[in-house]
């Protein structure tokens, strides 16, 4: 069965602190997202990327860095959370467009409460 | 230009059949798809049709697209409880994005 682990699901922090987010898919899927869900406003990406090393910004990338030093693992990371980033944070992978539907595989979530 | 609009909400009687629609404004979009979100869980894909199909039936789901009006539909027969759920409209923009809707939170009565 094909597993996208989202580390935390649920935490709390302060305003200002560091946040750490992980991810880990054990797929070996090129491709891996994170996106933020809120009510109404849907789903939208902050970041992606399509292998190791590298990274493109998505619809809503400030406030936000990721890191993907591994193929299976993608980390977003809030430098200073604020309270307006209070959220369900998303993972998901896929593989490579050119071979697949561009179906994404998604974690369970982490539901973020920043204080 | 990206954007996906569907309703809110949507409540159905258990046994009948539930409707989600669906609007899009990528129209080189090449895949459409229909995920399925239960409680405190992440999306799931439910099904999902290619640009140049009307219709695709699974099981008791069928999908329908116009693309000259573009709109998506998503009809589930013979509704049940389990099928309480947000259910995502999300169009292939490009290689690597999916744009998503809002969501529909479908509710199903007894």
């Amino acid at each position: 069965d094909v597993k996208v682990t989202q580390s935390s699901r649920y935490l709390v922090k302060r305003t200002g602190e560091k946040v750490f987010l992980e991810c880990v898919q054990d797929m070996d899927h090129e491709n891996m997202f994170w996106y933020r869900q809120d009510p109404g406003l849907g789903l939208r990406l902050i970041y992606f990327s399509y292998d190791v090393k590298m990274k493109e910004k998505g619809d809503i990338p400030e406030g936000y860095s990721v890191s993907r030093e591994k193929k299976e693992r993608f980390s977003l990371i809030l430098e200073s959370a604020s309270t307006n980033q209070t959220s369900m944070y998303l993972c998901a992978s896929s593989p490579n467009v050119f071979t697949n539907t561009g179906e994404l595989f998604f974690g369970e979530g982490s539901r973020l409460t920043v204080l | 230009g990206e954007d996906v609009e569907q309703s809110l909400f949507l409540s159905v009687r258990e046994g009948d059949s539930s409707v989600i629609n669906c609007t899009y404004t990528d129209s080189s979009s090449t895949y459409l798809y229909w995920y399925k979100q239960e409680p405190g869980a992440g999306l799931q894909l439910l099904t999902y049709i290619f640009s140049n199909m009307d219709m695709k039936q699974d099981q008791r789901l069928t999908v329908l697209l116009n693309k000259k009006d573009k709109h998506l539909s998503l009809r589930i027969a013979d509704t049940q409880t389990g099928d309480s759920a947000i259910y995502f409209c999300a169009e292939r923009v490009n290689d690597y994005k999916l744009s998503f809707g809002a969501g529909t939170t479908v509710t199903v009565r007894a």
